[in-house]
């Protein structure tokens, strides 16, 4: 079974501060994993993928997440927040034939001025 | 841009009745999904179609059902809407490499 845990419902940094985002999943195959972000009212967008290939993968805003398959883990990163960053971020986890994806709780971040 | 389209933003239906939440997606794409949100338990899978009239419970079917008559259009149906269905409702298209869509959701409360 797969599963998705994101650690830290509510995450709070300075605006130019760096953005941590924790992930970590559990599965029985080689994952594809997902960051999706979601701002108020809207539905979710895809930040950032992998699949196979580079590990370290970059995604939209200025994101990037690195696969580490030895820790389970996919964290989000971004150097320097903006306000614009405001918003709930989703890991997911799917499996090679993308029909079943498994979405961690949700990580709300917030951007102090 | 790929679009998926959600019927309504926001629905209120009372308790009992039957609620028909309808999804369009304008890609051509195979899988598409219904989930619902909730707020700390993140995105549950509730149906999902890999093709037209093809179609897999997710994690939490009991209480819904869905309808996949043409390959663009998804449709999710509370058969006798309950308080507990109270929630928000997103619907995604997959692309083959695993890029999802979303609609913009609806927030059904049922009174």
């Amino acid at each position: 079974a797969q599963s998705v845990t994101q650690l830290g419902s509510h995450v709070s940094v300075s605006e130019g501060a760096l953005v941590l985002l924790r992930c970590n999943y559990s599965s029985s195959v080689p994952p594809y994993l997902f960051w999706y972000v979601q701002y108020p009212n809207q539905g979710l967008q895809l930040l950032l993928k992998y699949t196979t290939g580079a590990t370290l993968v970059k995604g939209i805003n200025g994101f990037e997440a690195e696969f580490k398959k030895s820790e389970t883990s996919f964290h989000l990163t971004k150097p320097s927040a903006h306000m614009s960053d405001a918003a709930e971020y989703f890991c997911a986890v799917s499996l090679y034939n993308f029909n079943k994806f498994y979405f961690g709780s949700g990580t709300k971040l917030n951007v102090k001025p | 841009d790929v679009k998926v389209t959600q019927s309504s933003r926001y629905l209120v239906k009372r308790t009992g009745e039957k609620v028909f939440l309808e999804c369009v997606q304008d890609m051509d794409h195979e899988n598409m999904f219904w989930y619902r949100q909730d707020p700390g338990l993140g995105l549950r899978l509730i149906y999902f179609s890999y093709d037209v009239k093809m179609k897999e419970k997710g994690d939490i079917p009991e209480g819904y059902s869905v309808s996949r008559e043409k390959k663009e259009r998804f449709s999710l149906i509370l058969e006798s809407a309950s308080t507990n269905q109270t929630s928000m409702y997103l619907c995604a298209s997959i692309t083959q490499s695993g890029i999802g869509f979303f609609g913009q959701g609806t927030r059904l409360t049922v009174v």
